[in-house]
């Protein structure tokens, strides 16, 4: 089990905004740091949308945007489309010098 | 244009080895660290282990520490990945990963995978 749990599912309906969290829970690994998400479509390429916690790369949408307190980083899809359907993953760099996903999200737009 | 390209993929029985590649473009590989990360059936990512760009400097998941190497040819533009004493549990779509200009912000560009099967 990942020490960043994320909620097994989200759904929206096209237009409305969802959030996912990231909750970090103390494990070996010490701090999380540096959060990211990706979204993935099964079957293609995973594809960066946030990292440094709350930047986004270029040529991602701006729909896609992250916060980070305290043990929670957080991603927020606004405007929702059906091209938002997808898995969602948290990830992060450890103080062990490793990286760690969260279980991963689920969204359905509805 | 980044490209990853993994392959090598297979079935593999319990307790063999197998080596996985990932030949990289349109980037400047020797800069940049390399990331495995799997995908193991109805699961979440999970990330396996990360080479620095020079090549000295090696982490790796629990679950695969002391069974799997990373190594990269920094000549020819390729990661590897050497998996021993391989178990069912490794099943999986193993995905190479281009680390970001920031060692620490992790991996931003990934390949589509190549799947291996660990069965007898």
């Amino acid at each position: 089990q990942s020490p960043l749990t994320q909620p097994a599912s989200v759904s929206g309906s096209p237009g409305q905004s969802i959030t996912i969290s990231c909750i970090a829970t103390s494990s070996d690994l010490g701090h999380y740091n540096y959060f990211s998400w990706c979204q993935h479509h099964p079957g293609k390429a995973p594809k960066l949308l946030i990292y440094d916690d709350t930047k986004r790369p270029s040529g991602v949408s701006v729909r896609f945007s992250a916060s980070y307190s305290g043990s929670t980083a957080s991603l927020t899809i606004s405007g929702l489309q059906s091209e938002d359907e997808a898995d969602y993953y948290c990830s992060s760099f450890t103080d062990a010098n490793v990286w760690v996903f969260g279980g991963g999200t689920k969204l359905t737009v509805l | 244009q980044v490209q990853l390209v993994e392959s090598g993929g297979g079935v593999v029985q319990p307790g063999a080895s197998h080596s996985l590649s990932c030949a990289a473009s349109g980037f400047a590989f020797a800069y940049t660290a390399m990331h495995w990360v799997r995908q193991a059936p109805g699961k979440g990512l999970e990330w396996v282990a990360v080479i620095s760009s020079d090549g000295y400097n090696t982490y790796y998941a629990d679950s695969v520490k002391g069974r799997f190497i990373i190594s990269r040819d920094n000549s020819n533009n390729i990661v590897f990945l050497q998996m021993n004493s391989l178990r069912v549990e490794d099943t999986a779509v193993y995905l190479c990963a281009k680390g970001t200009s920031h060692y620490y912000y992790g991996l931003d560009v990934w390949g589509q995978g190549t799947t291996v099967t660990v069965s007898s």
